[in-house]
């Protein structure tokens, strides 16, 4: 069965640091990744997804993400945080199914932002 | 293109009611998924609709169910309400591709409809 372990439960970094959030994954085959982003009383916003190939993936607001296999990792990164990222960030994976439909989800971790 | 719309955005139920929950997908879209979220189990797959038809199901009791219509909008209905699904219910829409469609399945989030039990 898939399974998403994000460690970090909440992050505080100031604005212009880099931020870095970790997310682990247990999936027999390649996983489908993705990241979303929740802002309080929201739905989930996808920030970026991977399915194969280019092991380093761009997404929206700045936000990156690598796929390393061998580690079981899909860490988010993003080189300068603005204030407006404060949310929570979920890791998730799908391909059980066959498809991308059915999706676990990590625990979360919550992005504070200091002025 | 308007998003995935979730209908009421807010309930207050009591125990032992039931109550169905509104999902329209994006224009286009075939497959419906439900998730519930909350504080200590996180978000959960409930299940998912394609082409009217239940495709995946998740670890709920059947007082969880579903539907979909021809136009792909779906439907949530909880029966015999406990305060423990006290929840944000998200649906998320996508087109619906099979396994080597994979784009197809980037699945797009409703902002949810809070549910409070009491």
């Amino acid at each position: 069965a898939q399974s998403v372990t994000q460690p970090d439960i909440h992050i505080t970094v100031s604005e212009g640091a880099s931020l870095e959030l970790r997310c682990n994954y247990s999936y027999g085959a390649t996983p489908y990744l993705f990241w979303y982003v929740q802002s309080p009383g929201q739905g989930l916003q996808l920030l970026l997804k991977y399915f194969s190939g280019d092991t380093l993936v761009q997404g929206i607001k700045g936000f990156e993400a690598e796929f390393k296999r061998s580690q079981s990792s899909f860490n988010l990164r993003k080189p300068s945080v603005h204030w407006s990222d404060a949310a929570e960030y979920f890791c998730a994976v799908g391909g059980d199914t066959g498809t991308a439909s059915k999706l676990t989800f990590g625990t979360g971790t919550r992005l504070q932002v200091t002025l | 293109k308007a998003g995935v719309t979730q209908t009421p955005r807010y309930l207050i139920k009591t125990r032992g009611q039931q109550v169905t929950l509104s999902c329209s997908p994006i224009s286009g879209h075939r497959s419906v998924s439900w998730y519930q979220q909350t504080p200590g189990q996180g978000l959960q797959f409930l299940f998912e609709y394609f082409s009217e038809t239940q495709r995946n199901k998740g670890n709920f009791p059947g007082r969880f169910s579903g539907r979909q219509f021809s136009n792909s909008r779906s439907e949530m209905n909880v029966s015999t309400l406990e305060l423990g699904d006290s929840a944000l219910y998200l649906c998320a829409s996508s087109r619906g591709g099979g396994p080597i469609q994979l784009a197809k399945n980037i699945q797009y989030f409703g902002a949810g409809t809070r549910l409070s039990v009491l």
